[in-house]
């Protein structure tokens, strides 16, 4: 049964580095895995895409670990207008799957 | 290209109403999607077209729920004899294809009444 998980929330300061791990196990070789973020009453954003490894651009980084049993957004140095929901979207073949989102509160 | 449009924004119904949504997506993209978004939840895949071909359907698209691309444009979706399970957030979003990131309308909200 193809899942996505991702933690339900996380909280951080300004300035920071965030990490947002998403596991999906079931992943299969050929499977991409994409992040989005998402404000009230607005449809999804892309943030970033990957494959393996790591894929940097110029909000974020995305690290995918040989498994690719998971994989970690990277959020460099965090502002306000960061805090948002974050979703990670796996591709598997033709089912696109989302996890139900990691609400990302940052503080001043 | 002002991206993807979706029409209309908000949408009040009674149970067993028809309704029906539209989705005009950016004039270049071949693939449209649809999905379903309840609150706390991420989006529910629901369908998605290349072109004018339905592609894939999701479970969750129950007969009551038919979804159209004619000529490989602007897409509908149709949901007969509401339910308040129906009621929800509902998204389009199209893509250039394959793997191609999803850029996503505004959504249009529905809640049966």
């Amino acid at each position: 049964l193809a899942k996505t998980t991702q933690p339900i929330s996380m909280d951080s300061y300004e300035g920071q580095e965030v990490n947002i791990t998403c596991s999906h196990n079931n992943i299969a070789t050929n499977d991409y895995i994409t992040w989005y973020q998402q404000f009230p009453s607005q449809g999804p954003r892309f943030i970033i895409q990957g494959y393996k490894t790591k894929v940097t651009n110029e909000v974020a980084s995305l690290f995918i670990p040989a498994d690719r049993k998971s994989s970690t957004l990277s959020l460099p140095r965090v502002s306000l207008s960061d805090t948002a929901v974050y979703y990670c979207l796996v591709h598997y073949g033709n089912k696109l799957v989302f996890g139900a989102g990691t609400i990302l509160r940052v503080k001043s | 290209d002002t991206g993807v449009s979706q029409d209309p924004r908000h949408k009040i119904t009674k149970r067993g109403q028809n309704v029906t949504f539209r989705c005009d997506p950016i004039s270049e993209h071949n693939r449209l999607y649809w999905y379903r978004q309840t609150l706390g939840q991420g989006p529910e895949f629901l369908t998605y077209f290349q072109n004018e071909a339905q592609l894939e359907k999701s479970r969750l698209l129950s007969d009551r729920f038919s979804a159209e691309r004619p000529k490989g444009s602007f897409s509908t979706l149709e949901i007969q004899r509401t339910e308040q399970g129906d009621s929800a957030m509902y998204l389009c979003a199209s893509s250039g294809g394959g793997e191609d990131e999803q850029y996503f309308g505004p959504g249009t909200r529905l809640t049966v009444t």
